[in-house]
């Protein structure tokens, strides 16, 4: 069965320095994407950065990376240079399937991340 | 580029009653969900469409709840009659088949049933 897993319900960082936010995934399909989305306070999921099963290469996207360690099956986000706008919810969520055209999603419990000034 | 649109953006009605959601994907994406989030948790599946057809409605109470998807564009969401635990935000989102998958959410509606 699938799951996700953030153990790590809130966070602190000082504004400008790299917070790292924990994922863990379960899955026996060899094919699967995983996903980093922000939901800040307005409730509005905002796509962040996504990686691939078979990516050699862990993803970046401006200041998100993904840390991909695929034997561990973690996909922790690294934000670097934190803002104070960073401040949200951070959701990670893994989509598996796909073979006979249907993928199946499903996310984690969530991280709140605080960014102090 | 619209993004995607929901309505309406807040909703308060009594238990038993029913209650009816809308979701105008972005223009050309196949794929459209629907989630229940409930205060604190993370987005959970409720029913995924692939143009007019479901994929996935594994996780939605099909006692209560219905969706459709007319002519693979708009989808309307439905409950009835609701209970005090359906109480949550219903996100819709879109996404466009082999483009990475990642979805495009809307605002979402935030239904409570007092």
């Amino acid at each position: 069965a699938q799951k996700i897993t953030q153990t790590q319900p809130g966070m602190f960082v000082q504004e400008k320095e790299a917070v790292t936010l924990d994922c863990t995934y379960d899955t026996s399909d060899p094919s699967y994407g995983l996903f980093w989305y922000k939901q800040p306070s307005s409730g509005e999921m905002i796509f962040l950065i996504y990686q691939g099963s078979y990516d050699q290469q862990n993803a970046t996207e401006g200041r998100y990376s993904l840390n991909f360690q695929k034997a561990r099956k973690s996909a922790n986000l690294v934000i670097s240079a934190s803002q104070l706008g960073d401040s949200a919810m951070y959701f990670c969520a893994m989509r598996e399937g796909g073979s006979t055209g249907g993928f199946k999603t499903i996310f984690g419990a969530g991280t709140r991340l605080f960014v102090k000034a | 580029e619209a993004g995607v649109a929901q309505s309406p953006r807040y909703k308060i009605i009594e238990k038993r009653q029913s209650v009816a959601f809308w979701c105008n994907p972005i223009s050309g994406h196949a794929t459209l969900y629907w989630y229940q989030q409930i205060l604190g948790q993370g987005p959970k599946l409720l029913i995924q469409f692939q143009n007019n057809g479901v994929v996935d409605d594994s996780q939605l109470p099909k006692d209560r709840f219905s969706a459709e998807r007319l002519k693979g564009v708009d989808s309307t969401l439905k409950i009835q009659p609701a209970k005090l635990e359906d109480s949550a935000v219903y996100l819709c989102a879109s996404s466009f088949r082999g483009q990475g998958g990642e979805q495009y959410f809307g605002p979402g509606t935030r239904l409570t049933v007092t």
